[in-house]
């Protein structure tokens, strides 16, 4: 079956990279993706990797995949405190319905 | 456009009564998501529909829940005989035919006395 593990808490400090890992089971994945969802507010789309890559780059956000490992990381550079939020990393086949994990908190300290 | 509405934004009901809920996706996507959300968790699936035909129903969609879109365009989730398990976020999102993700809405927190 389908299962989309993260840790629940990270902590850094305003400036500094926050990297957040993902690991999923289904190696039939195709689009990997990271998800921001901030306080009352539905899920936004922050980025995605098909599975037959292994880095994408957009601005401060940089995922890297590791499909031998089924890891998934998303790492955001100098790390501000309108990026404390749940990301939500999400697998799909083919664009039929996601599977999420479970989210993780990430807190910026000034 | 506005993007993904949902409303009513929150509800309280009493146990054992039914709800509904709506969603208006964004006009030009043909594809239509119910996730639900309990806290601390991730979104789980519920259901999808493609124009107007229910694709796929998650084993979570009890026979308490239904789901109907019927001209392809908004869409109903209707909870009959509401128990306090259901309370919860419910999360609609839409997507045009080939996407790489979807645009959600902010969702129907429901809240079952």
């Amino acid at each position: 079956g389908e299962d989309v593990e993260q840790s629940l808490f990270l902590s850094v400090r305003e400036g500094d990279s926050s990297v957040i890992n993902c690991t999923y089971t289904d190696s039939s994945s195709t689009y990997l993706y990271w998800y921001k969802q901030e306080p009352g507010a539905g899920l936004q789309l922050l980025t995605y990797i098909f599975s037959n890559m292994d880095m994408k780059q957009d601005q401060r956000l940089t995922v890297l995949l590791n499909k031998k490992d089924k890891h998934l990381s998303l790492r955001i550079a100098d790390t501000q405190t309108g990026d404390s939020a749940i990301y939500f990393c999400a697998e799909s086949i083919l664009f039929q319905n996601f599977v999420f994990g479970p989210g993780t908190r990430l807190s910026v300290l000034p | 456009d506005t993007g993904v509405s949902q409303n009513p934004r929150h509800k309280i009901t009493k146990r054992g009564q039914n709800v509904t809920f709506r969603c208006d996706p964004i006009s030009e996507h043909n594809r239509l998501y119910w996730y639900r959300q309990t806290l601390g968790q991730g979104p789980e699936f519920l259901t999808y529909f493609q124009n107007e035909a229910q694709l796929e129903k998650s084993r979570l969609l009890s026979d308490r829940f239904s789901a109907e879109r019927p001209k392809g365009s908004f869409s109903t989730l209707e909870i009959q005989r509401t128990e306090q398990g259901d309370s919860a976020m419910y999360l609609c999102a839409s997507s045009p035919p080939v996407s790489y993700g979807y645009t959600f809405g902010s969702g129907t927190r429901l809240t079952v006395v």
